[in-house]
Formats: structure tokens, C-alpha cells, sequence
């Protein structure tokens, strides 16, 4: 079993709608969560940071993370074209460690 | 506040050759990672530094590749001989307050 598990897609849907993109992992020593957002021939760009478990809201943008059920979520609201990348769920023990990826979902939002 | 900078951003050789990428950090961040991306999986760590020192290289090729960060700033990875599965994009990472910055990462091409 991979430590981290999400979903590659692609995922396809109409402009304004809500997305929501998922990840579960397996070793509970995760601590940190974050989404990164990673357009074409660029490098992850970060989007959303948690520590431990509960929501953060940053605009359109909502993370969830539920260290119980060892799954987190983001959920990105009014979908945009200029949406359209791939997530990238990330995942680290401690500060100043490794990240541990999933493998990224595709996301084309649909004008 | 200047990024991640990474050079060169594309680079094409044959098997065997050998090949070396550099990255700058954020200035004032102590830990830099090297992560390689194959197409269509996230990210996977090589190596951390924290200022010249390694602390985590248990999952770089040793064989073939080798990094330093000699004066705790600037970076170097080196492949030498390439194989044709190292083929990915090659993403250098610096770290201040929990979170990872991304430079724009290096496509290397093996043929």
C-alpha cells in the first residue's frame, strides 16, 4: 500500500462548478498537509497549508483534513478555466522533513 | 522576495553521458531538498540538505547520482552515467516556516 493515495483523473467539469479532490493516506505520522497546484512544465505551486486536523479557507479555496479517517480533501468553489492544473496532495511527519506526494489529479474546468 | 531558481530548464543527452543541474535557493532558507518527477506521479525525494550538511539521502541512486551544497547556498545534482529511466523532471525545493517553495524544475530527456 502507497503512503499516500489520490486519484489521477482527469477530472472534467463545467466552469463554476464546485470541485472537490481527495487523498487518503496510511501512515499516521503525518502531520503537515498541503495542496500544490502544478500547471504545465512548472514547478508545484503552494496552495494550502494545514497543521493537524480541521478546515482553512483561503478565498474560493477550502481544505479539509480528517487525521481519524486519515483522508484530506480540498475543495476549490466557482471553478475557473485558469483552474485547469494538476493538485498535488503532500504530506510530512514533522517540520523541516521530506514531503511525501500522491500522484497528482488532473483538472480541466470547462469553459 | 525572489524564487526558487533552477538552471538549465531543459536538457536532452544520450545514455551514459553525464549531465549536472543547479539550483539557488530562497535566500535565508536553510533546507533544500532535490525531488525527481516522473511523468504522471508527484514528486519523489532524493536528497535534503540542511545548510551544507545531508541529512536524508537514503533514497538517492548513489551510484549514479551525487548533490552538494558546499557553502549551504547553491546547489548541484549530478547524474553520471545517465540511464534512460532517469528521464523526469528534476525539482529543487527550499524550506522556511513549514512550507516548501518550488523552483521550475529541470526536463531532462535520456535517449
Amino acid at each position: 500500500q502507497k503512503e499516500v493515495e489520490q486519484d489521477p483523473g482527469p477530472l472534467s467539469v463545467p466552469e463554476g462548478a464546485i470541485v472537490s479532490l481527495n487523498c487518503t493516506y496510511s501512515n499516521s505520522a503525518f502531520q503537515y498537509f498541503m495542496w500544490y497546484r502544478q500547471y504545465s512544465r512548472k514547478g508545484p505551486e503552494l496552495l494550502m497549508y494545514t497543521y493537524s486536523s480541521g478546515n482553512k479557507e483561503d478565498g474560493r479555496f477550502t481544505a479539509q483534513v480528517d487525521k481519524s479517517s486519515k483522508y484530506i480533501s480540498l475543495f476549490i468553489r466557482d471553478s475557473q478555466p485558469s483552474d485547469s492544473a494538476t493538485y498535488l496532495c503532500a504530506m510530512m511527519k514533522a517540520g523541516n522533513t521530506p514531503l511525501v506526494f500522491g500522484k497528482g489529479t488532473r483538472l480541466s474546468v470547462i469553459a | 522576495e525572489a524564487g526558487v531558481a533552477q538552471s538549465p530548464r531543459y536538457k536532452i543527452i544520450e545514455k551514459r553521458q553525464s549531465v549536472a543541474f543547479w539550483c539557488n535557493p530562497i535566500s535565508g532558507h536553510a533546507t533544500l531538498y532535490w525531488y525527481q518527477q516522473i511523468l504522471g506521479q508527484g514528486p519523489k525525494l532524493l536528497i535534503q540538505f540542511q545548510n551544507n550538511g545531508v541529512v536524508d539521502d537514503s533514497q538517492l541512486p548513489k551510484d549514479r547520482f551525487s548533490a552538494e551544497r558546499l557553502k549551504g547556498v547553491d546547489s548541484t545534482l549530478k547524474i553520471q552515467p545517465a540511464k534512460l529511466e532517469d528521464s523526469a523532471v528534476y525539482l529543487c525545493a527550499s524550506q522556511g516556516n513549514n512550507e516548501q517553495f518550488f523552483g521550475p524544475g529541470t526536463r531532462l530527456t535520456v535517449l
